[in-house]
């Protein structure tokens, strides 16, 4: 059985922190990984994939993999109010992409 | 910026009626997906489709459950008989590729099952 897994929260850091979030996978196969954004209510939103070991930074957002430790996470910098969601880590593997069940994050302004 | 279509946003529906819901995939997608998420738990995966035929399904897509693309473009979930317990988001996804490359996946905004 292929498992993210994933800390519930809520995670709350105040505006302008950097908000750390992470993951943690069971499949050694996989070779995709991706983190999404939730808001209640509405869709998973793609806010970065990341492919291969080490730190990929997009704006505000820094994806970090350890294929050997079966880890990824995501370091939001500089967070805002508008960053408060749902925050949901995913790999692909075959015909499927698994996801954890979400951290919650609450930015306080 | 292309995006994955779901119809209808909201469906009410009496228990033991069939639904359909319908998906528009990004136009050069190959591989489409269906995902539902039951109020405040996660994303669980149902079916993967390509070339017309089921990759890989979940226990959950039982024989309630069918998917079929009509034409170019639509790509359709079925419930025969719906049960309370279907109640839930139903997210149509797509990637342009699948299985060993690199693809994000795409959801549209969902349709929000309710079954009374």
């Amino acid at each position: 059985q292929k498992e993210v897994e994933q800390n519930s929260g809520p995670l709350s850091v105040p505006e302008g922190a950097i908000a750390s979030l992470n993951c943690t996978y069971s499949d050694r196969v996989s070779q995709s990984f991706f983190w999404y954004r939730q808001y209640s209510g509405k869709s998973p939103e793609l806010i970065m994939s990341i492919y291969s070991n080490g730190d990929k930074e997009d704006g505000r957002f820094t994806a970090q993999l350890n294929k050997a430790s079966q880890y990824v996470s995501l370091l939001i910098r500089d967070s805002q109010p508008s960053d408060s969601a749902t925050y949901l880590c995913a790999f692909h593997n075959f015909n499927k992409f698994y996801f954890g069940s979400g951290t919650k994050l609450n930015v306080k302004p | 910026e292309p995006e994955v279509t779901q119809t209808p946003s909201h469906q009410v529906t009496q228990m033991g009626q069939e639904v359909i819901l319908r998906c528009v995939p990004i136009s050069n997608h190959l591989y489409f997906y269906w995902y539902r998420q039951i109020l405040g738990q996660k994303v669980e995966f149902l079916v993967s489709f390509y070339n017309n035929e089921i990759s890989e399904k979940s226990e959950i897509f039982d024989d309630q459950f069918s998917v079929e693309r009509p034409d170019g473009s639509n790509f359709t979930l079925k419930i025969r008989s719906t049960k309370l317990e279907d109640s839930a988001m139903y997210f149509c996804a797509s990637s342009e590729v699948g299985q060993f490359l690199d693809s994000p996946l795409h959801f549209g905004n969902g349709t929000r099952l309710t079954v009374t």
